[in-house]
C-alpha cells in the first residue's frame, strides 16, 4: 500500500534549527512536495523534489533520498512564525498525492 | 505561484439546505482539480478528483450523492453540500493542478471554505 510517515508534533527554540523527517512508500514516485499549513489556512507549497539530495531556498532546505524512500524538512533561524503543521507528500506513478498527516511544530522564545 | 480562488471563504447554513462552493484557477487552465476536506486538528482528506468534461472520481467512502462536484470549464470546479447536516461542517479546499513541462505536478491550493452547518 502507499504511506507516508512523519512524526505527529515536534518543538524547538526560536532561533534553532530543525529537521522534519518523512518516510514514504507509493506506487511509483514523481517528486516528493513539502507544505506549509498554519491553523485555519490552506497549505502553501514549500519545496519540491525529484531528485536525490539537498535543496535549499532560503531557511528553508528539503532533501530526497529516493533509494531510502526518505526525505526531510529543515528549517533554519526558527522564528516564531515557523509554528505551523508542515504536510509531507510524495507523487505517485499517476500523479496524484498521498498526504502524511502532517507535523506540528511549536517554536518556543 | 499560481493563483486559485475560492468562494464563499466561509458560510453558515441551516441544516437541510445545500451549499455551492466554487474553485477557480485565476492564471492558467487547469484539467484536474482536487476536493479536500479537513476537520479540526486533522490532515487533510481527498474527496474526489475532478476532471474537465467527465465525471469526479470519488474516494472510498465519500457519497458521490450527497457532494455533488461540476468541472464545467477549464478554470472553475464546484462543489454542492447537498442536503448539510452539523456532521459536514469541516474546512473545505480545492487545489487545481498545472503540469509544468511534463515533468511534474503542481497543485496550487485555495484558500479554504469552512463551512458550519447549524
Amino acid at each position: 500500500g502507499q504511506n507516508i510517515d512523519q512524526p505527529t508534533e515536534m518543538t524547538a527554540t526560536e532561533g534553532a534549527i530543525v529537521q522534519i523527517n518523512c518516510t514514504y512508500q507509493t506506487s511509483g514516485f514523481n517528486g516528493l512536495f513539502w507544505y506549509q499549513q498554519h491553523a485555519g489556512e490552506a497549505p502553501t507549497f514549500l519545496s519540491y523534489n525529484v531528485l536525490d539530495g539537498l535543496e535549499e531556498k532560503g531557511r528553508f532546505s528539503s532533501f530526497l533520498s529516493r533509494s531510502k524512500g526518505y526525505s526531510y524538512l529543515l528549517l533554519k533561524e526558527l522564528q516564531m512564525k515557523d509554528s505551523a503543521s508542515y504536510l509531507c507528500a510524495a507523487s505517485d506513478s499517476n500523479y496524484q498525492l498521498i498526504w502524511g498527516a502532517g507535523t506540528k511544530l511549536i517554536i518556543k522564545p | 505561484g499560481a493563483v486559485v480562488s475560492q468562494h464563499p471563504s466561509w458560510v453558515i447554513c441551516k441544516s437541510g439546505t445545500s451549499v455551492k462552493i466554487e474553485c477557480r484557477s485565476l492564471d492558467f487552465q487547469a484539467t484536474t482539480m482536487f476536493w479536500y476536506r479537513q476537520f479540526p486538528k486533522q490532515s487533510l482528506m481527498l474527496m474526489a478528483t475532478s476532471n474537465e468534461g467527465s465525471k469526479a472520481t470519488y474516494e472510498q467512502g465519500v457519497e458521490k450523492d450527497k457532494f455533488l462536484i461540476n468541472h464545467a470549464s477549464l478554470t472553475l470546479s464546484t462543489l454542492t453540500v447537498t442536503s448539510a447536516h452539523p456532521e459536514d461542517s469541516s474546512f473545505y479546499i480545492c487545489s487545481a493542478y498545472r503540469l509544468a513541462g511534463g515533468q511534474h505536478n503542481e497543485q496550487f491550493f485555495g484558500p479554504g471554505t469552512r463551512l458550519t452547518v447549524l
